[in-house]
C-alpha cells in the first residue's frame, strides 16, 4: 500500500512565523499535491507538483508556496502564518497518467494565533 | 458557487438502517466521479470510482449511482454500522489533475 506521512498531526504557530509542513511517500509516485480543508467548503488544492522540482498554482496560492527537491517528499511552506490559514492541510499523491491512483495523508492542522 | 453540492450536510442513522447520499454537479466537462470517506482526523480514503459510461458500482455496503444526464449521483449505504459514522465526500474530476470536492455529508450511525 502507498504510505503518505505527514509530518506532525496537530501545529500551532504564531502570526508571522514561518511556517514548513512536511510530506513524505513511499511508491515513487510523481505526482504530489497539498490541500487545505475547511468546514462546509471543499478541500480546495493550493499547489501541485508533476515532478521534481516542477511546481503549478492551485485554486488558492496566495500565501503559500512549496518545494520539492526530492521526488518522495513535497513541503508546503506558509511564509508568514496568518490566522486565516488556520486550517486542515492535506497532502496527496498519484502516479503520472493515472486518474484514480489519489492517496491521501492523514493530515496536519494548523493553528495559527 | 461550488460546483459540486452535496445533501445532506449531515444526518444521524440508527445502526442496521439505509440512507442515501445526494451529490449534484456542475464540473464541465467530465471525466470521473469519486465517493470518499473520511473518518474523523484522518484523510480521505476512496470508496467508488465511476467514469461517463458507469451508472452504478458496488463496494461491500457501499452502492454509488450516477447519471451523468442529470449531473446526479447518489451513495447508498446499506444496513449501516458503527463504524459508518464519516464524512462522506463526492468528487467530480475533469481531467487527471483537477479535482472538484463537494463539502461532504457528516453521517452519525447511533446504536
Amino acid at each position: 500500500d502507498v504510505k503518505v506521512t505527514q509530518s506532525s498531526r496537530y501545529l500551532v504557530k504564531r502570526t508571522g512565523e514561518k511556517v514548513f509542513l512536511e510530506c513524505v511517500q513511499d511508491m515513487d509516485h510523481e505526482n504530489m499535491f497539498w490541500y487545505r480543508q475547511d468546514p462546509g467548503l471543499g478541500l480546495r488544492l493550493i499547489y501541485f507538483s508533476y515532478d521534481v522540482k516542477m511546481k503549478e498554482k492551485g485554486d488558492i496560492p496566495e500565501g503559500y508556496s512549496v518545494s520539492r527537491e526530492k521526488k518522495e517528499r513535497f513541503s508546503l511552506i506558509l511564509e508568514s502564518a496568518s490566522t486565516n490559514q488556520t486550517s486542515m492541510y492535506l497532502c496527496a499523491t498519484k502516479r503520472q497518467g493515472v486518474i484514480y491512483g489519489y492517496t491521501f495523508g492523514s493530515g496536519t492542522r494548523l493553528t495559527v494565533v | 458557487k461550488n460546483q459540486v453540492e452535496q445533501s445532506p450536510q449531515s444526518l444521524i442513522i440508527l445502526e442496521g438502517k439505509n440512507c442515501t447520499l445526494q451529490c449534484n454537479y456542475t464540473v464541465s466537462p467530465f471525466s470521473n466521479l469519486r465517493w470518499y470517506k473520511q473518518d474523523t482526523g484522518r484523510g480521505p480514503v476512496s470508496l467508488t470510482i465511476m467514469t461517463f459510461s458507469e451508472n452504478t458500482k458496488s463496494n461491500g455496503r457501499y452502492t454509488a449511482t450516477l447519471d451523468a444526464d442529470t449531473k446526479q449521483s447518489s451513495l447508498h449505504i446499506t444496513a449501516s454500522q458503527l463504524s459508518d459514522s464519516a464524512s462522506y465526500i463526492c468528487v467530480v474530476s475533469p481531467n487527471d489533475y483537477k479535482l472538484s470536492f463537494g463539502a461532504g455529508t457528516t453521517v452519525t450511525v447511533r446504536a
